[in-house]
């Protein structure tokens, strides 16, 4: 089914270092959405980028997008332990619905 | 402004009853979407309105759900008959426009014992 897959499922790193994650899509997508979610509730919007872009840079994030290679990566630069949440991409195919993967748990250890 | 706001912010119900879950978009949102999240799962996307009316419900699981946003601004899931299946975190969003960023609620935890 349409979805994007986060990839790595699972990051732990150390305070300080950057973190990246990757997202892999099977079709063409108008636009990919990139979110933060702590302790299983809210979902907290990081970037939009669209189909016609290929890199946004908000604060610390920096995301890029391949549309020929259906991938996009979220770097979290100078990590601190607050970053520590699951991070999920979430591609809009046609349509309005976003699809979510199950996610990239990041670990940001003090 | 305030963001989305979603009530209760946790149900406990029984088998067999019927909820409703609440959600309260951002102003001037005419989009407005649900969502259901499952334990270590992203979340799956159930219904899509656009004004008042549903656009899209291809998602919603079977016929005992059900959402309604009457005057095109909160919107009401409603969940008949609930089963053990149905445990979730149910989660709102809303957007300017269709293809617009998704604004998320703290969702609903719904618990059916």
């Amino acid at each position: 089914s349409q979805q994007g897959e986060e990839d790595p499922q699972a990051l732990s790193i150390q305070e300080g270092e950057n973190a990246t994650m990757n997202c892999s899509y099977k079709t063409s997508i108008n636009n990919l959405q990139w979110y933060r979610q702590n302790s299983g509730r809210g979902l907290v919007h990081l970037i939009l980028i669209r189909s016609n872009e290929r890199e946004k840079h908000s604060g610390r994030l920096r995301v890029t997008l391949d549309t020929s290679k259906k991938s996009s990566s979220l770097l979290i630069t100078a990590s601190r332990a607050a970053d520590t949440a699951s991070y999920f991409c979430a591609p809009r195919f046609s349509g309005s619905r976003l699809t979510f993967g199950e996610g990239t748990q990041l670990t940001v250890n003090p | 402004g305030a963001g989305v706001s979603q009530t209760p912010s946790n149900k406990v119900t029984e088998k067999g009853k019927y909820v409703e879950l609440r959600c309260d978009p951002i102003s001037g949102h005419t989009a407005l979407y649900w969502y259901r999240q499952s334990l270590g799962q992203g979340p799956e996307f159930l219904i899509y309105f656009q004004g008042t009316g549903a656009a899209d419900d291809s998602g919603l699981p079977n016929d005992r759900f059900f959402a309604v946003r009457p005057e095109g601004s909160v919107s009401t899931l409603k969940i008949q008959r609930t089963e053990r299946g149905d445990s979730a975190v149910y989660l709102c969003a809303s957007s300017s426009g269709s293809e617009e960023t998704q604004y998320f609620g703290p969702g609903t935890r719904l618990l059916v014992l």
